[in-house]
């Protein structure tokens, strides 16, 4: 079966503009979490959305928001983009939070290289 | 704060050889913990995952440690091959938080021909 697709792959922004990151999960899987990854601090978690409604979220300004659709398909926005906001954009799915936390079916995708320039 | 270390930042070892990578973790109390391989460019795959009662898990080649006592880990790479070039990333499932995920940074390994 298909796994967790991010789309675009890559991205390429300026400074000061907004973009939005899509993630769909895996068939009949309906928790998804976003991650950034940067090489100076590793993964950090951004969110995670269950039926629709965000149950976690990390330590990130308002500028990061996200959403999840009925069909388990989610988005991230980050608006008015800053230079600092370059990196892996990682989404991860699982059937439910709990298979998620217990290690169990809890998949990433390739990511979204963003660039802000 | 919880924190999870992970050492070397990086090696290098040759095809073939053995290594092994660690993984320092404060979170308390944790739910389990794994080991992630992250291509470059690549989302993370799980390697192993290993709960508070376990302290050996293999997978291949791959094998990882944990010492809850001690809160340590370490993952061994047996019979190193080129494919196993990539980052390694031990992550902590913190059950106090819900089971918040908590990251190390990652170890990269380079194997050489």
């Amino acid at each position: 079966k298909a796994g967790v697709t991010q789309t675009p792959r890559y991205l390429i922004k300026t400074r000061g503009q907004q973009v939005t990151l899509s993630c769909s999960p895996i068939s009949g899987h309906r928790s998804v979490s976003w991650y950034q990854q940067t090489p100076g601090q590793g993964l950090q978690f951004l969110f995670e959305y269950f039926s629709e409604t965000q149950r976690n979220k990390g330590n990130f300004p308002g500028r990061f928001s996200g959403r999840q659709f009925s069909n388990s398909r989610s988005e991230m926005n980050v608006s008015t983009l800053e230079l600092g906001d370059s990196a892996l954009y990682l989404c991860a799915s699982s059937v439910n939070p709990g298979t998620a936390f217990r290690g169990y079916g809890y998949t990433f995708g390739s990511g979204t290289r963003l660039t802000v320039v | 704060k919880n924190q999870v270390e992970q050492s070397p930042q990086s090696l290098i070892i040759l095809e073939g050889k053995n290594c092994t990578l660690q993984c320092n973790y404060t979170v308390s109390p944790f739910s389990n913990l794994r080991w992630y391989k992250q291509d470059t460019g690549r989302g993370p795959v799980s390697l192993t995952i290993m709960t508070f009662s376990e302290n050996t898990k293999s997978n291949g080649r791959y094998t990882a440690t944990l010492d809850a006592d001690t809160k340590q880990s370490s993952l061994h790479i047996t019979a190193s091959q080129l494919s196993d070039s990539a980052s390694y990333i031990c992550v902590v499932s913190e059950e106090a938080a819900g089971n918040k995920l908590t990251f190390g940074g990652g170890t990269r390994v380079l194997v050489k021909p």
